[in-house]
Formats: C-alpha cells, sequence, structure tokens
C-alpha cells in the first residue's frame, strides 16, 4: 500500500515569496490533515479536512496560509508571502476516520525561507 | 500549561539497557495515546498505540498508561543503536474533536 506523497521534499524561498506543497492521502483514507513542525517542536495542526470540507482550521495563520481539497483526495497547502518564521517541516498525513483512528505522515516538505 | 509535556532529553542509554520514556497530559478526558518514533531528518512512525489503562507491549516496546494521573510512558528494551531517534507523544480527546496534541519530543541516544 502506498503511502502519504507529498512533494516537493525541499523548498528554499526569499521571505515575502510564494510556496505551494502538495499531498496525495493513502487510497481510502477520508481524513487528511496538514501539520506544521519547527525544529525541535512537535507537530502542529494547521488544518484537518474530511473529504473535501474543512473540519478545523484554527492555528491556521489565515493571513497568509490557505490550503484546498478540491475533489476530497489531493491536497495543496499554500504560503503567501512568507515570513522567516515559517521555515519548517510541513507534514501532511492522513487517517481513515477521525476518533481514535491512527494517522500515517508523509515525508514531509522542508520550507526554508531566509 | 501545555496540552501535553514531555522531557525533552536527550536521554542517553548504553546499548541493551531499558530506555524509559514518560509523557503527562492536561486533559483528564483524553482516550487514545500515541508514541510515534521520528528519526533526524525524517516523519514521524507510528510505534505504538493504546486506549486503556496498564501495560500494552509490542516487542521491545511497552507503552503504560495510567489515566488517573494522566500519565503514559514508553519502555524500550534491550535498547539498540538503531533506537536513537526523538519519540513523540500524542494524545487526542473527545472534548478536542479527537485531534491528536503532539509533546516536543523526547531526544533518545543509544550508546553503542
Amino acid at each position: 500500500e502506498a503511502g502519504v506523497a507529498q512533494s516537493p521534499r525541499y523548498k528554499i524561498i526569499e521571505k515575502r515569496q510564494s510556496v505551494a506543497f502538495w499531498c496525495n492521502p493513502i487510497s481510502g483514507h477520508a481524513t487528511l490533515y496538514w501539520y506544521q513542525q519547527i525544529l525541535g517542536q512537535g507537530p502542529k495542526l494547521l488544518i484537518q479536512f474530511q473529504n473535501n470540507g474543512v473540519v478545523d482550521d484554527s492555528q491556521l495563520p489565515k493571513d497568509r496560509f490557505s490550503a484546498e481539497r478540491l475533489k476530497g483526495v489531493d491536497s495543496t497547502l499554500k504560503i503567501q508571502p512568507a515570513k522567516l518564521e515559517d521555515s519548517a517541516v510541513y507534514l501532511c498525513a492522513s487517517s481513515q476516520g477521525t476518533a481514535g483512528n491512527t494517522i500515517y505522515f508523509g515525508e514531509g516538505s522542508w520550507l526554508t525561507v531566509v | 500549561q501545555k496540552e501535553v509535556e514531555q522531557n525533552s532529553g536527550p536521554l542517553s542509554v548504553p546499548e541493551g539497557a531499558i530506555a524509559s520514556l514518560n509523557c503527562t497530559y492536561s486533559d483528564r478526558g483524553s482516550q487514545s495515546f500515541f508514541w510515534y518514533r521520528q528519526y533526524s531528518g525524517k516523519s514521524p512512525e507510528l510505534i505504538m498505540f493504546i486506549y486503556s489503562n496498564g501495560d500494552k507491549e509490542d516487542g521491545r516496546f511497552t507503552a503504560q498508561l495510567n489515566k488517573a494521573s494522566q500519565y503514559v510512558s514508553l519502555l524500550i528494551r534491550d535498547s539498540q543503536p538503531s533506537d536513537s531517534a526523538t519519540y513523540l507523544c500524542a494524545v487526542n480527546s473527545p472534548s478536542n474533536d479527537y485531534k491528536l496534541s503532539f509533546g516536543a519530543g523526547t531526544t533518545v541516544t543509544v550508546r553503542a
């Protein structure tokens, strides 16, 4: 079974530029998550989708971050304009459902903002 | 108070010893508890989950849950150099719509 796919794996941009990350979850997984993990910290949930609807985006900085999952499968996370503090790993994850379901992570997209 | 707290470490243990990792959580209604292993530069990988009080064993790993004390631990027996990683404790709760809250992780180094 294929895992969660993410791209690009690495990205270096200048502050105020934009960047987009793509995620393809495990086949059949209805729930998709985007997490931000800053070095030395645990992952922090940015947004959670159930199929193509947003379940939780309370910690998404909406002035600069946006995410969509138009057809209930793939998802894109965009940052515009980027700030230095956005340097982090952006982890996409998926699960079959929500309550108590195991979450599986992709390899992550490493962002450095200079 | 952080939702999930872990000692950041690093925890250094000799090869073959037991590594003991601790995690406390603030939401008394938490129901599911997970341990993820994260190698440097890699994504978190689920190694254990536990829902009920007591111990749960899987190979060299044992998770221990004490809901009354709001405490979950992970024991790694016969530690190997390949166990050197950061271990993340994660908790979910119905009061938080089952969103996973992660601790900052404990870094374990197994000395050969």
